[in-house]
């Protein structure tokens, strides 16, 4: 059966180090992978978007890496801050067939930074 | 612009009352989906809407439908809750197919007893 795991138990580093979140996956052949961040009592918040050929990919202190042979996708935070405290979701997109872009979550894994 | 709003954002039902979460999105978006989300268990997709008048189901539809009469709202209902669907519903809205980013809403509680 198709499976996304995301580490369940808490992260806690502390600030200025950098976070590093898995995503693992098995029998899915993504075309995409998302990652999203969700704040207690909120909806989840768009972060980054790899596709299958990409490798890796950046936005500020944020990168994001995506190994189709390990079906992987590593989530990086650089000079992590309290603020950056929050659960983070990976997706899976898987196609694009033109019809709604279904995706397929993880459980995501909470991050805590401590000062 | 407000994104992605929902109604209510909590709601007590007894087993067997209906009722119905609105959602709407000023962004003018093709998409819309509706999530329930459980501990554990991670956002599963419930139904989802491709353009106004269009619905389809996803992962775990059963004992919920929806109704996609206006671009911008999406709706869903609850015929005879139980309290499996004691859960937190989410709405979301996307432009593109297959690769665009979904936008969500704050959220419905909703606890069933």
């Amino acid at each position: 059966s198709q499976k996304i795991e995301q580490n369940s138990e808490a992260l806690n580093i502390q600030e200025g180090k950098t976070a590093t979140l898995t995503c693992n996956y098995t029998n899915y052949s993504p075309a995409y992978l998302q990652w999203y961040r969700q704040d207690p009592g909120r909806g989840p918040v768009f972060l980054l978007l790899i596709r299958e050929n990409e490798k890796e990919k950046r936005k500020e202190r944020l990168k994001v890496t995506f190994d189709t042979t390990l079906k992987q996708s590593l989530f990086h935070i650089t000079a992590s801050q309290p603020a950056d405290s929050a659960t983070y979701l990976c997706a899976l997109v898987l196609g694009n067939t033109g019809t709604a872009s279904k995706l397929t979550f993880g459980t995501g894994t909470r991050l805590q930074v401590t000062l | 612009n407000a994104g992605v709003t929902q109604t209510p954002k909590f709601r007590v039902l007894k087993t067997g009352q209906s009722m119905t979460l609105l959602c709407a999105q000023d962004m003018n978006h093709e998409y819309m989906y509706w999530y329930r989300q459980d501990p554990g268990m991670g956002l599963r997709l419930i139904h989802y809407s491709v353009g106004e008048g269009t619905t389809a189901k996803g992962e775990v539809p059963d004992g919920y439908n929806v109704s996609r009469l206006k671009k911008q709202n999406f709706l869903l209902g609850l015929e005879s809750a139980a309290p499996s669907q004691t859960s937190v519903y989410f709405c979301a809205s996307s432009s593109l197919a297959g690769s665009d980013e979904q936008y969500f809403g704050p959220g419905t509680r909703l606890t069933v007893t």
